[in-house]
């Protein structure tokens, strides 16, 4: 079954714990991306990536961190995590950067305290 | 800069047509989607529309004027599982290849 998965899907964390959230797509999807969502702000772009190796900012990238070693994973990494990045996380997966269709896996909720 | 704009509420009854506005502002405009959210799930992606006019797929349609800035995404004959979120989003070349979505449109449908 093709899908977007995530890891873990709920979190609670303290002040300046580290943690990682993982993203892995079976798609063979080139373009993945990491989005947060708060109530009454949409979907913000937090970081994207077009392949292996490249990736770039989007609208919210302060006190995230990235990495795309392989295909099929993207890691999301908080260095220090603070109690503003509490949040509902998603990961998304498209083709390729020209395609517009976009997976999303099933969603991280993230409480920092 | 990049913003999208759309009604932040809609309520409509079962069976009938509702119609949820997006006006955007880019730079770098590449193509306007929808995706539809519930409650405590994932976004799905509904339509896509890369140039001006109507896209249809079953009971949803998506419109866009590029000229304008602006499309739409229209629902008939509504049912009850409609209800959810919608949101727009574009495509942005402007510095690389950027998602911008909306702040999504509540749908609320009464039977």
């Amino acid at each position: 079954e093709a899908q977007v998965t995530q890891n873990p899907r709920y979190l609670i964390t303290v002040t300046g714990k580290k943690l990682t959230v993982t993203c892995s797509q079976n798609m063979n999807h080139e373009y993945m991306s990491w989005y947060r969502q708060d109530p009454g702000l949409g979907l913000r772009q937090i970081y994207y990536s077009m392949n292996v190796e490249v990736t770039d900012k989007g609208d919210v990238p302060e006190g995230y961190k990235v990495s795309r070693k392989e295909k099929r994973n993207f890691p999301l990494i908080l260095e220090s995590p603070s109690p503003n990045q509490t949040s509902l996380y998603f990961c998304a997966s498209r083709m390729d950067r020209g395609n517009y269709e976009q997976y999303f896996g099933p969603g991280t909720r993230l409480t920092v305290t | 800069g990049q913003s999208l704009e759309q009604p932040s509420e809609v309520t409509a009854v079962e069976g009938a047509i509702v119609q949820i506005n997006c006006t955007y502002q880019t730079s770098g405009f590449y193509g306007l989607s929808w995706y539809q959210q519930h409650d405590g799930g994932a976004p799905t992606f509904l339509s896509y529309n890369g140039l001006d006019g109507l896209e249809e797929t079953g009971r949803f349609s998506s419109f866009l004027s590029r000229s304008d800035s602006y499309g739409y995404l229209l629902l008939q004959e509504l049912q009850m599982k409609d209800s959810a979120s919608y949101f727009c989003a574009v495509r942005d070349r402007t510095g690389g290849f950027k998602t911008i979505f909306g702040a999504g449109t509540r749908l609320f449908v009464k039977a």
